[in-house]
């Protein structure tokens, strides 16, 4: 059964260090998504991307973070200059329609610690 | 903006036993409706999808149902084992996800 891969599993960086995480969304889907989980709390939103451009974005997502599809296969999340609070699981997820009509399938997760 | 809750945050229950998760949401006007379940450490599976125009949808001895007017989904597992052990998440519209049920099945 395909699914959505990601690399690496964990992540441990110096705070001001940039990081990118990478996931390999199912390969006929269409639009793809990060999250991430702070230990504890809640799974949240964000972004979203389709057709090589971000579609949606949360409060979350400011200027430190960006996203890439650089090839046929890859979508990545860059996050500049790492601060301690983006210590989180970040989790990747594809569908192959928008999140209205279809099931997100969720890669496993990388685990970045901010030190 | 939309707020989904779960309840109960934490249930413990005896193999076999059938059990029911909660989860409410503030605004209905959403496009659908997602249960998922988490293990520790790990990414999250999805388990059923409720699209609006729909009441329930069953996969196994699961079977979630969704009251839109309400604001309420519950997920209904039958005959619980330990291996359904894990956290069991609901997710509305735009994915915003709940806080979670931590669900223990003991032997």
């Amino acid at each position: 059964e395909p699914e959505v891969t990601q690399t690496p599993s964990h992540q441990v960086t110096q705070m001001g260090q940039e990081v990118i995480l990478r996931c390999v969304p199912i390969s006929n889907h269409l639009y793809f998504y990060w999250y991430r989980q702070i230990l504890g709390q809640k799974v949240e939103f964000l972004v979203s991307f389709y057709n090589n451009e971000i579609s949606e974005k949360s409060e979350i997502f400011d200027d430190q973070f960006s996203v890439e599809r650089p090839d046929g296969s890859n979508f990545t999340l860059k996050i500049r200059s790492t601060k301690l609070e983006d210590s989180a699981m970040y989790f990747c997820a594809s569908s192959s329609t928008r999140s209205g009509g279809d099931t997100q399938y969720f890669g496993p997760g990388t685990r970045l610690t901010v030190l | 903006k939309q707020e989904v809750t779960q309840i109960p945050a934490a249930l413990s229950v005896p193999e076999g036993e059938n059990l029911v998760l909660n989860c409410s949401f503030t605004d209905s006007a959403i496009y659908n409706l997602q249960w998922f379940r988490q293990d520790p450490g790990k990414g999250l599976t999805s388990l059923l999808l409720i699209q609006s125009s729909q009441r329930e949808q069953t996969s196994g001895r699961l079977n979630a149902s969704l009251d839109k007017s309400s604001g309420r989904s519950t997920l209904y597992i039958a005959a619980s084992q330990p291996g359904d052990s894990a956290t069991y998440l609901c997710a509305v519209g735009k994915v915003i996800f709940g806080p979670g049920t931590s669900l223990s099945v003991i032997p």
